[in-house]
């Protein structure tokens, strides 16, 4: 069976600071992918990167970067000098074995001005 | 660009009644999906489809038909509505492939009475 756990439920922090969304999943597969999506307050989802199981590559794009270390089992995303434009409710998802899509329950960041 | 096209947007049914929440995409994907957003329950897997002709069920299909005549359409329907159905729903279409990306459509606000 394929889990993927976002154990923070809310983060609320204040402009400019650095905040990072946990991500810990669980696969008996060998090849999988990672994913972040973004659903901001209009409600629609947003993809935001992809990682396969077999590139432990650090990834960055501007504000935001991703630390995939397959150790720990763990997809973290950080998003740097947070703004208020990055509230958002945050998914990790897990892909392995079939087409099927299985995301965590999600974060949901709040950036306070 | 259309891309993944929901109707209706918002939808409130009485408990009995029967719907269909319609899905149409226009890249040619083969892979097509629905979800359930609930508060707390991040996104969970109702139906998929791989190809026209073929589907299978998700994580929580019980409540819920569907078919796949053409590649471009993928249909959601109620066949008896229930509260227990009041939800957001969004249908997602990629290519085959586990590094594909879902591509989501902007949901379906469904309230059941």
């Amino acid at each position: 069976a394929q889990k993927v756990t976002q154990a923070q439920t809310e983060i609320s922090v204040v402009e400019k600071e650095d905040v990072t969304l946990d991500c810990v999943y669980e696969t008996r597969d060998t090849t999988y992918y990672l994913f972040w999506y973004k659903q901001p307050p209009s409600g629609e989802l947003v993809f935001l990167i992809r990682r396969n199981s077999f590139d432990e590559q650090n990834e960055i794009s501007g504000r935001y970067s991703w630390n995939f270390q397959k150790s720990t089992s763990s997809f973290n995303f950080t998003i740097t000098a947070s703004q208020v434009v990055d509230s958002a409710v945050y998914f990790c998802a897990l892909k392995g074995g079939s087409e099927k899509l299985v995301f965590g329950k999600g974060t949901k960041l709040t950036v306070n001005p | 660009n259309a891309g993944v096209t929901q109707t209706p947007k918002f939808q409130v049914l009485k408990t009995g009644q029967s719907m269909t929440l319609q899905c149409a995409q226009d890249m040619n994907h083969e892979y097509m999906s629905w979800y359930r957003q609930d508060p707390g329950m991040g996104l969970r897997l109702i139906h998929y489809s791989v190809g026209a002709g073929i589907t299978d069920q998700g994580e929580v299909p019980n409540g819920y038909n569907v078919s796949r005549s053409t590649t471009e359409d993928f249909p959601l329907r109620l066949l008896s509505a229930a509260p227990s159905q009041t939800s957001v729903y969004f249908c997602a279409s990629s290519r085959p492939g586990l590094g594909q990306p879902q591509h989501f459509g902007d949901g379906t606000r469904l309230s059941i009475l």
